[in-house]
């Protein structure tokens, strides 16, 4: 189906585990982003990504790794999980984001305990 | 409005009701606005834009007024559906400088009562 869809939905990891969380687009838009969401924080940026091969850091990078060896496919790594990374994480996508902003998944809420 | 602390800013309507949601942004160089709503559970999904160059778009049940002497946007939602509880919450966008990254406001819990 066409969309936005992230893997897994729900996913609980030990402390110091390396964990990837998956965002793949079917319509080839040239943006993707990570987000987490935490309660009082909102949707903070983690990595964006203009085009394939081109990744840079949102305001909460430290922990994460991402890649883009396709268009359609954005991962996140969490290379040692921590607590504080428990979160619900949201990718994103967009073509011309001034034309209706971006489309999100439904997102992967992660648990490190 | 805007979230303070820990919590998000509420509202409570009866169904049936206007239901108001406002945002105050902070950038005065942002030339584009979205209102997202995001159930629980799932993502963020999009209601209504507005550009700098207007002061209202009216969509289905949903209008958006923007204000940009004092930075304001609201949301107005008529006649609230149970459908409607969710959290909204506004972006924005300086479309002159990093076009492609959106602001997003921490949101408002709007809950309709039936």
């Amino acid at each position: 189906d066409a969309g936005i869809t992230q893997s897994p939905r729900y996913k609980i990891t030990e402390t110091g585990r390396q964990v990837t969380l998956m965002c793949h687009q079917t319509w080839s838009h040239s943006y993707m982003f990570w987000y987490r969401q935490d309660l009082g924080h909102g949707l903070r940026l983690i990595y964006y990504s203009a085009a394939a091969d081109i990744t840079d850091k949102g305001e909460v990078p430290d922990g994460y790794v991402v890649s883009r060896s396709k268009t359609e496919n954005f991962p996140l790594t969490l290379e040692s999980a921590t607590r504080s990374q428990t979160s619900v994480y949201f990718c994103a996508s967009s073509a011309w984001v001034a034309l209706r902003g971006y489309t999100f998944g439904s997102g992967t809420r992660l648990t490190v305990v | 409005g805007e979230s303070v602390g820990l919590h998000l800013p509420t509202l409570s309507v009866q169904e049936g009701d206007n239901s108001i949601i406002n945002c105050a942004y902070s950038n005065s160089a942002s030339d584009y606005f979205i209102w997202y709503k995001q159930e629980s559970g799932k993502g963020p999904q999009f209601i209504i834009d507005i550009r700098s160059n207007m002061d209202k778009r009216q969509g289905q049940r949903v209008t958006v007024l923007l204000n940009k002497t004092v930075k304001h946007l609201s949301l107005q939602i008529a006649a609230t559906q149970p459908g409607d509880s969710a959290v909204y919450f506004c972006a924005e966008l300086n479309s002159g400088g990093s076009n492609y990254k959106l602001t997003f406001g921490k949101g408002t819990l709007l809950t309709v009562n039936p």
